[in-house]
């Protein structure tokens, strides 16, 4: 039990269909960062919240956004999905060290 | 420019035996952190080890170490006495200013019985 909990585990979805993919981190984690990781590849760096507000991105376009709420849970959302869109997200909440993942949400785009 | 770089795609070791994973990093940043992940098939990243750009000694974590060679750029991981259950792929990455992570593409170990 990592204290970062994503849901759903996995989701498969048509291309131009929307997604949202959920996390809920440890109580007092302010910080929540979202990455893509396609198969066969590390992590990618999609944004980052904190205090609910974004606070940085990475090269995704607008179609990927995100939200995070007051009770330390946030979203990823995806428009207009893509095939290239299938992979791996992990959520993150930081922690003393570093970043604490979650298990991730494994989207298939078809 | 890749900022962190992971030169071995897999390896493959005799159980019991150490094994060194390579890691090297580029920043100009005087403050960094450097961190070892493994990831398991289930997909979880797993925290093993941290290392700051300030710590004078190299970080161990019971069998990880971080053989830490700032001059060089390098943050080697060092598994001693691997078992079964360390195959898995496995992550070097970095955090600058602003708290994101930046990882290299990983090494997959695989320990041989």
């Amino acid at each position: 039990e990592t204290g970062v909990t994503q849901s759903p585990t996995h989701l498969i979805k048509t291309r131009g269909q929307q997604v949202t993919l959920r996390c809920s981190s440890q109580s007092g984690h302010n910080t929540v960062s979202w990455y893509q990781q396609a198969l066969g590849q590390g992590p990618q760096f999609i944004f980052q919240y904190y205090r609910e507000e974004e606070n940085g991105r990475g090269n995704f376009p607008p179609r990927f956004s995100g939200l995070q709420f007051p009770n330390y849970s946030s979203e990823l959302n995806v428009n207009a999905l893509e095939l290239d869109d299938s992979a791996l997200y992990l959520c993150a909440s930081f922690s003393s060290y570093g970043y604490t993942f979650g298990s991730g949400t494994r989207l298939t785009v078809v | 420019a890749q900022k962190i770089t992971q030169t071995q795609p897999g390896m493959f070791v005799q159980e019991k035996e150490a094994v060194t994973l390579d890691c090297t990093y580029d920043t100009s940043d005087p403050s960094y952190g450097l961190f070892w992940y493994k990831q398991p098939s289930s997909g979880e990243m797993i925290f093993l080890i941290y290392q700051g750009s300030y710590d004078q000694q190299n970080a161990t974590e019971g069998r990880y170490s971080l053989n830490f060679q700032k001059a060089r750029k390098s943050a080697n991981l060092v598994i001693s006495a691997s078992q079964l259950g360390d195959s898995a792929m496995y992550f070097c990455a970095m955090r600058e200013r602003g708290d994101k992570i930046i990882f290299g593409k990983g090494t997959r170990l695989h320990i041989l019985p």
